[in-house]
């Protein structure tokens, strides 16, 4: 298996541009999370799907951000319009529905100058 | 909502030395994960344990399921210099409405 694909791995984006970050799952995981890291907060949870369905989006820092799982092979992250304080990392994270263990993709560096 | 104590937050330790690290919590949790994240890299898990008292190994990495299950501890032992990178401890509580929580992970620094 390929692993939980992430794209772009890079991003480098203006303030007030849309971004989008996109993110496939293992094969056969039936939950999907979105995480963010830096190193002042560290891992935080933004949302999370079992089933292509929003389970958990008490994370999403604000209206900005926005998450859909239109199918069980895919995901996105918008955010819209970017800001600089949302430079980070952004992993994305699957597994199985009834399995604790969680599978990182290699993630996506954000900056927003 | 819950949180994990991770400790030390970094660690400086000679290619050889024994590593210890720790965390805890201030609820239960009937799983716990031990991940590492290298540079560049999402986190990849070592260990799960499941059941308190549990000591489980991983090749030179052991890790134990506190008896209270507020705590889990990993041990690195006869460290390299490809042990470098970020651990983060989870916990997992199945009613947790299916998410695990982490902790704010050791950095080790590994010297030749």
């Amino acid at each position: 298996d390929a692993g939980v694909i992430q794209s772009p791995r890079h991003e480098v984006t203006e303030m007030g541009q849309e971004v989008t970050l996109r993110c496939k799952p293992i094969s056969g995981h039936n939950s999907l999370f979105w995480y963010r890291q830096t190193m002042m907060r560290g891992l935080e949870l933004l949302i999370y799907f079992n089933n292509n369905v929003p389970i958990d989006d008490s994370g999403m820092p604000e209206d900005r951000f926005s998450a859909k799982m239109p199918n069980a092979s895919f995901s996105t992250l918008k955010i819209q319009p970017s800001e600089p304080r949302d430079s980070a990392v952004y992993f994305c994270a699957s597994r199985g529905l009834t399995n604790e263990k969680l599978f990182f993709g290699s993630g996506t560096q954000l900056s927003v100058l | 909502g819950q949180q994990l104590n991770q400790s030390p937050q970094s660690m400086f330790i000679q290619e050889g030395e024994d590593v210890s690290m720790n965390c805890t919590s201030s609820s239960i949790f009937n799983t716990w994960l031990w991940y590492k994240q290298e540079p560049g890299e999402g986190p990849v898990l070592l260990i799960a344990l499941y059941k308190a008292g549990e000591l489980t190994s991983n090749g030179r990495l052991t890790a134990q399921f506190g008896i209270t299950r507020k705590d889990s501890f990993l041990n690195i032992s006869a460290s390299i210099p490809s042990d470098v990178g970020i651990y983060f401890c989870a916990g997992f509580f199945n009613t947790n409405a299916g998410k695990s929580t982490f902790g704010d992970g050791t950095t080790l620094t590994v010297k030749p």
